[in-house]
């Protein structure tokens, strides 16, 4: 199974801030990555889709991108509503995995 | 795009469940779907996933106890909840597929709890 280390798992910040959360990927899953976005008591949220682009309806704060095979999800000027847990998503192949969520919180 | 699960509880150790999501606001039959748990306070787990022409797909951790099905007639996908042991306690999402197979509309939730 492919895993998906994610970092970190908690993530303090200020509104304002630029903040990045990061997968690393086991194998090769080129850009079939995910990133969902989670408030508490919700179902999950599509933000980014093929590693890079934006789901429809998700502010441009929010982007996504790739370094061999690390993908990283860079919140640009922080606003409260953003304030959730977020996971990666590798469908590369089957079994689909999570990598274990980040927790982005007001520091 | 609106997908209702439905047919949690509470289950005992062993027994069984079946659980529904049906769906509206799509063509249900164009598209596979998913299912995902959540057990409390943890991370996200896929459990199985079936196309849009019921091919099937399943996690280990699941495999020979849990059946996913559908029935395009009824815009209704299912799961069967064989065997349930305490850790099968969870959050269930169902989930279509967006772009590519991989889930991207979720559904709120239903939750089944396995105690004795």
């Amino acid at each position: 199974d492919i895993q998906m280390t994610q970092s970190p798992s908690s993530l303090p910040a200020s509104l304002g801030d630029r903040v990045t959360i990061t997968c690393r990927a086991s194998q090769d899953i080129g850009n079939y990555l995910r990133w969902f976005q989670q408030k508490p008591g919700k179902s999950p949220r599509l933000m980014i889709y093929g590693a890079t682009n934006l789901a429809a309806g998700v502010p441009s704060r929010f982007s996504g991108s790739r370094s061999g095979s690390d993908y990283s999800l860079t919140i640009n000027s922080l606003e409260s509503e953003d304030m959730a847990i977020y996971y990666c998503l590798q469908h590369n192949e089957y079994p689909l995995t999570f990598g274990s969520g980040t927790k982005l919180e007001i520091k | 795009v609106q997908l209702v699960e439905s047919g949690g509880g509470l289950v005992q150790p062993g027994k069984s469940l079946k659980l529904s999501c049906s769906a509206s606001g799509f063509t249900f039959s164009s598209y596979g779907m998913h299912w995902i748990r959540q057990a409390p306070g943890k991370g996200l787990d896929w459990v199985a996933y079936i196309s849009s022409s019921s091919g099937t797909v399943y996690a280990d951790a699941v495999k020979g106890r849990f059946t996913i099905s559908r029935d395009n007639a009824k815009n209704t996908l299912y799961l069967q909840l064989n065997s349930l042991k305490s850790e099968d306690t969870a959050i269930y999402y169902c989930a279509r597929s967006q772009g590519g197979g991989a889930p991207g509309y979720w559904g709120q939730g239903v939750m089944v709890t396995v105690s004795s």
